[in-house]
C-alpha cells in the first residue's frame, strides 16, 4: 500500500505563530484530505485536496502531486488549534484513505 | 443536524460477548466506512460500503462483519470480542471517490 509520513511528528507553538507541516507520500493519489483531531477525540475534515492550493480562514494547504507531498499552513496559531493533524491518501476508486501517524500540536497561551 | 451518527459512544464487553455498533448519515452519501484508531498505530480500515448493498475488505477485517442495511445505515458486528478490539471505531461516510469524508463522533470500546 502507499506509505505517508508526517513531519513533524509533534510540534510546540505559542499563540500567534506560524506553522508548516508536511506530507509526504509514496505513491500517486487521487485522493489526499488533511484532518484535525482536537482534544475530545473529534475527527474533523479541513481539506480535500488532490492538487493545487486551497484556504480557509487562517488554514491553507497546498499539494503538489507530481513530487507526492503535501503542507498544511497555520497561521496566527490560536489555541483552539490544539490536537492532532491527519494527512490521507488515496490511490483507488472506492477512496478507501490510508492514514499518516499524525502531528502532534499544541498551542500554549 | 446533518452527519453521521454513531452508537453507543462507549461500551465494555467481556471476552466472548457480542455486539453490533451503529452508523447512521442523512448526508444521501454513497460510500461508508469503518475505521479503528489505537495509539501509535493511526486510524486503519476495516470495512468499507461503496455504495448500497456492496461491502468489502479493509486492512483489518479479521473478527469483524458489516452490513449495509440501506443507502443511511452501516453496522459493524463483533460475533466474539477479544481484548485485542479494545480501540476507538470511527465510521466515516463520503459522496464518494472525489470528495471530502465526515466522520462520526466515535465509539470507546473496551474488551476485558
Amino acid at each position: 500500500g502507499i506509505q505517508v509520513e508526517q513531519s513533524p511528528p509533534d510540534l510546540i507553538l505559542q499563540e500567534g505563530a506560524n506553522s508548516t507541516l508536511r506530507c509526504n507520500f509514496s505513491d500517486s493519489v487521487n485522493n489526499l484530505q488533511w484532518f484535525h483531531q482536537n482534544p475530545w477525540g473529534q475527527l474533523i475534515n479541513l481539506f480535500y485536496i488532490p492538487s493545487g492550493t486551497k484556504q480557509n480562514g487562517r488554514l491553507s494547504a497546498t499539494t503538489v502531486a507530481t513530487e507526492r507531498y503535501s503542507l498544511l499552513y497555520i497561521s496566527s496559531s490560536q489555541t483552539t488549534d490544539s490536537g492532532v493533524y491527519f494527512c490521507a491518501v488515496a490511490a483507488d476508486s472506492w477512496g478507501k484513505l490510508q492514514f499518516g501517524a499524525g502531528t502532534q500540536v499544541v498551542v500554549t497561551p | 443536524n446533518a452527519g453521521v451518527t454513531q452508537t453507543p459512544k462507549f461500551q465494555v464487553l467481556k471476552t466472548g460477548q457480542s455486539m453490533t455498533l451503529q452508523c447512521a448519515q442523512d448526508m444521501n452519501h454513497n460510500s461508508m466506512y469503518w475505521y479503528r484508531q489505537d495509539p501509535g498505530m493511526g486510524l486503519r480500515l476495516i470495512y468499507y460500503s461503496a455504495s448500497e448493498g456492496t461491502t468489502d475488505k479493509g486492512e483489518v477485517p479479521n473478527g469483524y462483519n458489516v452490513s449495509r442495511l440501506n443507502k443511511r445505515e452501516f453496522s459493524l458486528r463483533l460475533e466474539s470480542a477479544a481484548p485485542s478490539q479494545t480501540s476507538v471505531y470511527f465510521c466515516a461516510s463520503s459522496a464518494g471517490q472525489n470528495y471530502g469524508y465526515t466522520f462520526g463522533s466515535g465509539t470507546r470500546l473496551t474488551v476485558v
